[in-house]
């Protein structure tokens, strides 16, 4: 079983819905993330959280919202889809202690389409 | 901006041979680097990291250079196998960041046998 499971894995949606996208670890870790990756533009932060008290504002946030209903579940959701939100997206979690900056472990994605 | 930059969307490589993937960073602030490996229809895996206080990691196969003065990364594998063929990213954070991660555009290598 994977580690950070993303669900659906594949959407296809038009302009104007709602959209909700599922990630869920059991890594345990605290610490998780939304990304979007477009053709050439690599991967973009959306949104991060710590832990379920503590949501944090990513690179490109505008247009999205989030959930952090428990350790291993973090929610995006896309109140009113529009085109340019057709994007592959991905979750990722990564250990909240240590001094350090930690790795972060990416679910495989899942892919948007926005009609 | 794009604050991690690489410039080379593509690189081809007869097997056994010496991939370089090549990776510059604008901000000063960063001190943390990692590379990922990323396969079609998987996500990004952890490959190699390296801190700011070193010029070098290995592991295995893999080698990441860091030339802070030119704020420059490299990741070296040596010797390169068909297995070795995906899309790799840098990425790179600044201490006190939150765990926030800026991405390169992505190397796609293809390793020929």
């Amino acid at each position: 079983d994977a580690d950070v499971t993303q669900t659906p894995r594949n959407r296809i949606t038009k302009t104007g819905k709602r959209i909700m996208l599922e990630c869920s670890q059991t890594k345990g870790h605290d610490r998780m993330y939304w990304y979007r990756q477009d053709p050439g533009l690599g991967l973009r932060l959306i949104y991060y959280s710590f832990d379920v008290k503590d949501i944090n504002k990513g690179e490109i946030s505008d247009g999205y919202s989030v959930s952090r209903q428990a350790q291993a579940k973090f929610s995006l959701s896309l109140e009113s889809a529009i085109p340019n939100q057709t994007a592959l997206y991905f979750c990722a979690t990564s250990e909240g202690q240590g001094p350090r900056n930690q790795p972060q472990h990416f679910g495989d994605g899942t892919r948007l389409s926005i009609l | 901006d794009q604050q991690v930059k690489q410039n080379s969307p593509s690189l081809s490589v007869q097997e056994g041979r010496i991939s370089i993937l090549n990776c510059d960073y604008t901000n000063s602030m960063f001190d943390y680097f990692l590379w990922y490996k990323k396969y079609p229809a998987e996500g990004p895996t952890f490959l190699i990291s390296i801190s700011s206080i070193k010029d070098k990691n290995e592991d295995g196969r893999f080698t990441v250079f860091l030339n802070k003065s030119a704020k420059h990364l490299s990741l070296h594998i040596v010797p390169s196998q068909p297995g070795d063929s995906a899309v790799y990213f840098c990425a790179a954070s600044a201490l006190g960041s939150g765990n926030q991660f800026y991405f390169g555009t992505g190397t796609s290598l293809t390793v020929i046998p």
